[in-house]
């Protein structure tokens, strides 16, 4: 079983739209937890890190629920540069990352 | 340049010959870990470098694969004796403190190696 895991999707958004999807990690020792986003032939780009508390940047809403231990990420008013693989991560004490495979997500006008 | 570099960006061999990939952290960063992606896959984690502590080695594939990390900074992924397998992105990030909610992995755009 991977350590992290994603829905690969993909998720097919009209503009406009909220899409939202999870991940599940199986380290109850994971410390820190992150989205990246990755666009096609690129490498990874830090999204955000996710909070205990849950947090928003912008149009991007991440959740933390540590009892059931999975994370979510939440678009709203979703815009055609929207469209990539949203990976989710885990990070223990050591800083060590796990990367779940991710989710495509497609934005279609 | 501010960013994690690595080279060659694009690596064709030929099956059997040994390849050295090159990563150069962000100045400062004191973790360093390298990354492999095959087409349409997600990330598969290869080694990780935390300051003077021993490397971790978990996720090399076989002993075909080593890296080194000189000086605290440069690091050298080689394939010995490659396979066509082996073809991928190899893709190296570095953070700056390996622990903690800021251990922010910033990652190079990769070498593309091509086993012939």
């Amino acid at each position: 079983r991977k350590e992290v895991e994603q829905d690969p999707g993909p998720f097919n958004v009209p503009e406009g739209a909220t899409v939202a999807f999870n991940c599940t990690y199986s380290n109850s020792a994971s410390q820190s937890f992150f989205w990246y986003r990755q666009d096609c032939r690129k490498e990874p780009k830090l999204l955000m890190s996710v909070y205990s508390s849950g947090n928003e940047d912008g149009r991007f809403t991440a959740q933390l629920n540590r009892a059931s231990q999975y994370i979510s990420l939440l678009i709203r008013d979703s815009k055609l540069s929207d469209s990539a693989t949203y990976l989710c991560v885990a990070a223990d004490s050591w800083g060590k990352l796990q990367f779940g495979a991710g989710t495509q997500v497609v934005v279609t006008p | 340049g501010a960013g994690v570099s690595q080279s060659p960006s694009n690596k064709v061999t030929e099956k059997g010959k040994d390849v050295e990939l090159r990563c150069d952290p962000i100045s400062g960063h004191t973790a360093l870990y390298w990354y492999r992606q095959s087409l349409g896959q997600g990330l598969e984690f290869l080694i990780y470098f935390q300051g003077n502590s021993a490397p971790d080695k978990s996720g090399l594939p076989s002993d075909r694969f080593s890296a080194e990390r000189t000086g605290g900074s440069v690091s050298t992924l080689t394939i010995q004796r490659t396979q066509q397998e082996d073809s991928a992105v190899y893709l190296c990030a570095s953070s700056l403190v390996g622990q903690g909610a800021k251990n922010i992995q910033y990652f190079g755009a990769g070498t593309r190696l091509s086993v012939l």
